[in-house]
């Protein structure tokens, strides 16, 4: 089944403590992005690639680091949550820029 | 920084009638795109139309593009229960990234 999965799904840390969420999909996709959604913000872009090693920064980018180093993966690290990162994170993937992206389930993550 | 700006935020309907959704965008792109999400969870793809597309269909959805008023509207005809979602667009803003920017979305609930 064509999908892009995300890990955790939930969780909660503190700040500062290191966290990796991890993106996957089997599409062989060569666009993937990671958004997120805050109440009355909609989605907002945080980094998106365009193929394997490039990363390029998207809206929002500040505090987070990503990286690109196989087609199928495209991990979103916070190298030190901070409250303010609170939010739910999707991660997509799609095929050319003239295609639809395909969204996993979501991440919501919690920084006290 | 927003681009698309959906319209109206929310909208309540009865079962049965038709719901229109508008976005405006102020610059110029490449595609726009339409995506619905229920509660929470991921998103899903509805259509995505070009930018020299002035109208698109897929089953009781209709998406309509004017580039010269930068504006979009997606039509649900015979709305059913199951319609109750929020609704966003997203534009490709044309550029040679992948940068893509959403509304906050127009939340629509159907009424039984």
């Amino acid at each position: 089944e064509a999908q892009v999965t995300q890990n955790p799904r939930y969780l909660i840390t503190v700040t500062g403590k290191k966290l990796t969420v991890t993106c996957s999909q089997n599409m062989n996709h060569e666009y993937m992005s990671w958004y997120r959604q805050d109440p009355g913000l909609g989605l907002r872009q945080i980094y998106y690639s365009m193929n394997v090693e490039v990363t390029d920064k998207g809206d929002v980018p500040e505090g987070y680091k990503v990286s690109r180093k196989e087609k199928r993966n495209f991990p979103l690290i916070l190298e030190s949550p901070s409250p303010n990162q609170t939010s739910l994170y999707f991660c997509a993937s799609r095929l050319h820029r003239d295609q639809p992206q395909h969204f996993g389930d979501g991440t919501r993550l919690s920084i006290l | 920084s927003q681009q698309g700006e959906e319209d109206p935020q929310a909208l309540s309907i009865q079962e049965g009638e038709n719901a229109t959704m508008n976005c405006s965008y102020k610059t110029s792109i490449n595609n726009l795109q339409w995506y619905r999400q229920n509660s929470g969870r991921g998103l899903v793809h509805l259509i995505l139309i070009r930018s020299n597309e002035r109208e698109k269909h897929s089953g009781r959805l209709r998406v309509t593009l004017d580039t010269s008023k930068k504006s979009s509207s997606l039509l649900i005809t015979a709305s059913r229960a199951a319609d109750t979602a929020s609704y966003f667009c997203a534009t490709d803003a044309g550029n040679r990234d992948d940068k893509i920017i959403f509304g906050k979305g127009t939340r629509l609930h159907i009424l039984p």
